[in-house]
């Protein structure tokens, strides 16, 4: 367990309205991910983050954004979700104290109907 | 663009039974490779990490073996149980520390009593 939590657990929404999903740590790591798992796609990176203010997009970016105000939490922000970012979402940390382990957090399952 | 791939996709075996869950990446120029397992609605759990000047790692029954050149690394799973059932997904990153994981799409282990 690396100290990882996320919020909300579950959400349902309507199309065209803003979500926010948390990812808040404990352990003062660094880096931060925002992953989304998709049957088919398997787990694809959206943003990530190396410092506070320090991010960057990854490989599905398009309708997210990310904010890193404070070392502990890192913040997704869908600004007017789609049926399509129905997903669940993952956050990770990357451990250097553990060569770089990634560790994930319980996930949110969000669904945009 | 790395790739990753797990064949199978599923396996079905018998409790006891020693088996071998195969992964395998496009781009030998990874940074480490990771090893994790994923109950059905769960999160992430990581099994084992090998870096990529390493050959094999031990995690009690579980023994991961990675060889760059060829682009392959194997989960070998000793004496298989019930417990043991869950999807084994695989990650990479890439030459430096700070990068993301790619990850493969799974395999599906069932392992019947």
């Amino acid at each position: 367990d690396a100290g990882i939590t996320q919020s909300p657990r579950h959400k349902v929404t309507e199309t065209g309205t803003p979500v926010t999903l948390r990812c808040h740590q404990t352990e003062n790591h660094r880096y931060m991910y925002w992953y989304r798992q998709d049957p088919g796609h398997g787990l694809r990176l959206i943003h990530y983050s190396y410092g506070v203010k320090d991010t960057d997009k990854g490989e599905v970016s398009d309708g997210y954004s990310v904010s890193r105000s404070k070392t502990e939490d890192f913040l997704l922000t869908l600004e007017s979700a789609t049926s399509s970012q129905t997903s669940v979402y993952f956050c990770a940390i990357k451990d250097r104290n553990r060569t770089y382990e990634q560790y994930f957090g319980p996930g949110t399952r969000l669904t945009v109907t | 663009k790395q790739e990753v791939t797990q064949i199978p996709a599923a396996l079905s075996v018998p409790e006891g039974e020693n088996l071998v869950l195969n992964c395998s990446f496009t781009d030998s120029a990874i940074y480490n490779l990771q090893w994790f397992r994923q109950d059905p609605g769960k999160g992430l759990t990581s099994l084992l990490l090998i870096q990529s000047s390493q050959r094999e790692q031990t995690s009690g029954r579980l023994n991961a073996s990675l060889d760059k050149s060829s682009g392959r690394s194997t989960l070998y799973i000793a004496a298989s149980q019930p417990g043991d059932s869950a999807t084994y997904l695989c990650a990479v990153t890439h030459n430096q520390a700070g990068t993301a994981l790619i990850f493969g799409k799974g395999t599906t282990l069932s392992v019947s009593s």
